[in-house]
């Protein structure tokens, strides 16, 4: 069954460094999304990307983040210079319509601890 | 933006017990989805219901999207139910799902 695979499942990191955490969507998708959960937290929605431009995006998602989809599979999320309260789980998800109504389908999340 | 309510926050079953979580939205939605966080923190895909009823074995939904609601049952638990339970909705301005406050089950054996 087609899923949505991310990497890597955990990163630490020091405060102020750079991170990147990347997603292949399911093949035949179209729409691409972000979402965070702090610990304890609702999944909050970060972003979402078609076409290879950015369609909506929360104000959690400001300047210090920015997505790419660099090839014809990957999708990635970049946090330039990382603070401590970015420390949450990050989930990839795709769907498959254009009009995004269809269903989503997230990854297994990438835990980013930062220190 | 589009509210998500979630009842109960928390829930603690005996294994074999059955269970209802409720899931309200403050505006029509296109999308409305049910989902599983394991302990180790993966969504799982339950239900895509944005109306109508559904089942997949132990579990079922209903959405009834002209009075804002959806249910998720959980019949017969087991141990393996227990985690966090979502309901993320789309409505019809922007094209994200808004999850609610999510539902935290314990099943005891």
């Amino acid at each position: 069954e087609p899923e949505v695979t991310q990497t890597p499942s955990h990163q630490v990191t020091q405060m102020g460094q750079e991170v990147i955490l990347r997603c292949v969507p399911i093949s035949n998708h179209l729409y691409f999304y972000w979402y965070r959960q702090i610990l304890g937290q609702k999944v909050e929605f970060l972003v979402s990307f078609y076409n290879n431009e950015i369609s909506e995006k929360s104000e959690i998602f400001d300047d210090q983040f920015s997505v790419e989809r660099p090839d014809g599979s990957n999708f990635t999320l970049k946090i330039r210079s990382t603070k401590l309260e970015d420390s949450a789980m990050y989930f990839c998800a795709s769907s498959a319509t254009v009009s995004g109504t269809g269903e989503l389908f997230f990854g297994e999340g990438s835990r980013l601890t930062v220190l | 933006g589009i509210q998500v309510e979630q009842s109960p926050p928390d829930l603690i079953l005996q294994e074999g017990a059955n269970s209802t979580l409720r899931c309200n939205f403050s505006d029509s939605v296109n999308n409305l989805q049910w989902f599983h966080q394991n302990p180790w923190g993966q969504l799982i895909n339950l239900f895509y219901i944005p109306s109508g009823t559904k089942q997949n074995g132990r579990l079922s939904a209903t959405t009834v999207a002209t009075e804002r609601y959806s249910l998720l049952y959980i019949s017969s638990s087991q141990t393996t139910d227990s985690g966090v339970y979502f309901c993320a909705v789309k409505g019809y301005a922007g094209n994200m799902l808004t999850f609610g406050g999510g539902t935290r089950l314990m099943v005891k054996p």
